[in-house]
C-alpha cells in the first residue's frame, strides 16, 4: 500500500472558506514537508516540519509523529491557493529521501 | 539566487533516441535528487548523490538509465533507447544537508513519440 496516504484526493472551496488537507504516514519518519504544485508544474515549499505545528500567514501545518500524521490548514481560501498539494516524508528506515503521496488536487471558486 | 535550473524545459525524442536532461542545483547545496511524475504513478524518487558521490539509485531503470554529477554545479540524468513509457516530467532538486528543506527546479517534460 501506499507508504504515504493523502486525503482527500481532490476538494473543491468557495474563496474565503477554510480547509484542511491530511497526510497519514505507514514509514517511519521524522521530518515531514508540504508542496504546493501550481498550473505551470513548479512545486513550491510550503513547510518543512520536526514534529509540531508551524504557520506561516493563512496556512498551518502540525505534524504528529507518534500517531503518524500531518495536516495542513488552509484558512481564507484564495484564487491563487489553487494547485496540488503533496506531503512527502523522509523515511528514517531507509535511504535519505523525500517519498511523496499522491496529491490533493485543490481548486478554489469565486 | 536563481533556484534550481533544468534544461531544457521539454523534450521531444523519437522511440530508440537518446535523451540528455541537465540540472544545476543551488550553489553550496551538497545533495542533488531526480524524480520522475507522471499522472499515473505521481512523483517517484529516481537517484541521490551526495558531495557529487552516487549515494542511492534504486529508484532508477537499471537497463537504459544513468546519472552522474561530474562536478557540484551540474548533474546529468541519460536514457538512452527511449521508450513511449519514459514520457514524464523530470523533476531535479537540491538541498543544503540531510535536515533541510529541498527545492526543486521547474522540470523537463520529456515526450517520446
Amino acid at each position: 500500500g501506499d507508504q504515504v496516504k493523502q486525503s482527500p484526493s481532490a476538494l473543491s472551496l468557495q474563496e474565503g472558506t477554510n480547509s484542511a488537507l491530511r497526510c497519514n504516514f505507514s514509514i517511519a519518519t521524522t521530518t515531514v514537508q508540504w508542496f504546493l504544485q501550481n498550473p505551470r508544474g513548479s512545486l513550491m515549499n510550503l513547510f518543512y516540519l520536526v514534529p509540531g505545528t508551524k504557520e506561516n500567514g493563512r496556512l498551518k501545518s502540525t505534524f504528529n509523529s507518534k500517531e503518524s500524521y500531518s495536516t495542513l490548514h488552509i484558512r481564507d481560501a484564495q484564487l491563487e491557493d489553487s494547485g496540488t498539494y503533496f506531503c512527502a516524508a523522509v523515511n528514517t528506515g531507509g535511504a535519505d529521501r523525500l517519498t511523496f503521496g499522491k496529491g490533493t488536487q485543490l481548486i478554489i471558486q469565486p | 539566487n536563481a533556484g534550481v535550473i533544468q534544461t531544457p524545459r521539454h523534450k521531444v525524442t523519437g522511440k530508440g533516441q537518446e535523451a540528455t536532461l541537465w540540472c544545476e542545483p543551488i550553489s553550496g547545496h551538497s545533495a542533488v535528487f531526480w524524480y520522475r511524475q507522471t499522472i499515473v504513478q505521481g512523483l517517484e524518487f529516481l537517484t541521490y548523490f551526495r558531495n557529487q558521490a552516487p549515494i542511492d539509485d534504486s529508484g532508477m531503470p537499471k537497463e537504459r538509465f544513468s546519472a552522474q554529477m561530474p562536478n557540484q554545479s551540474h548533474s546529468t540524468l541519460k536514457i538512452q533507447s527511449t521508450q513511449p513509457q519514459d514520457s514524464a516530467v523530470y523533476l531535479c532538486a537540491s538541498r543544503r544537508d540531510s535536515a533541510e528543506t529541498l527545492y526543486f527546479g521547474s522540470g523537463t517534460r520529456l515526450t517520446v513519440l
